[in-house]
């Protein structure tokens, strides 16, 4: 069974705060992704890795980074968080062959104040 | 142009009706298409995939026309634990990304 785990479920911050995001997944999948959800605009692509040391810009990476030292750690960091980042996190990871699809974790629910 | 569209809904029907969703998406070279299913305040997981030759899995059918870039889910006999959102994911041509619609809300009405 695949398992994405996100480092927390609810996170409460203050604005100008660091907040780390962390994503594990126990599959070996090459790829990971970070997304958030809002009401009314779906998922929408942060940052992803298809490999270890390596990221791609999604749609909105503004504002956040991101960390993959190891191939099963995907980490998301918002430098100076602003109350515009209030959100569901998603983390997904998938393997690079085949027609597989995508498995998330459970999500992380951000407020900043 | 967005990759997926979905008509958001709401659909609201009562308990044993036949629900349809559709979804299209805009590049023709897509690899492979899926529904997911998000519970509220949960995370999407796969309901399916969608297969050229149509696939079932006991009361949910999906079809993929490729002439029309268009992906269906069907729901038969509909449950009250089928209320949810579902989401049309299309895997790109390359393989790395994902591209969702916004999603479909159903509400099954006792």
């Amino acid at each position: 069974d695949v398992k994405v785990t996100q480092s927390s479920r609810y996170l409460v911050k203050r604005t100008g705060e660091k907040v780390f995001l962390e994503c594990v997944q126990d599959m070996d999948h090459e790829n990971m992704f970070w997304y958030r959800q809002d009401p009314g605009l779906g998922l929408r692509l942060i940052y992803f890795s298809y490999d270890v040391k390596m990221k791609e810009k999604g749609d909105i990476p503004e504002g956040y980074s991101v960390s993959r030292e190891k191939k099963e750690r995907f980490s998301l960091i918002l430098e100076s968080a602003s109350t515009n980042q209030t959100s569901m996190y998603l983390c997904a990871s998938n393997s690079r062959s085949g027609y597989e699809t995508q498995y998330f974790g459970p999500g992380t629910r951000l407020l900043v104040l | 142009r967005k990759e997926v569209e979905q008509d958001p809904g709401p659909f609201n029907v009562p308990e044993g009706a036949t629900v349809a969703f559709n979804c299209t998406y805009s590049n023709s070279a897509s690899q492979s298409f899926f529904w997911y299913r998000q519970d509220c305040r949960k995370e999407p997981k796969l309901l399916m995939s969608v297969y050229s030759s149509g696939n079932e899995d006991g009361r949910f059918t999906a079809q993929l026309n490729r002439a029309s870039q268009y992906i269906s889910l069907l729901i038969r006999d509909s449950k009250l634990s089928d209320s949810a959102t579902y989401l049309c994911v299309v895997r790109s041509n390359t393989g790395n990304q994902f591209y969702f619609g916004t999603g479909t809300s159903l509400t099954v009405i006792p």
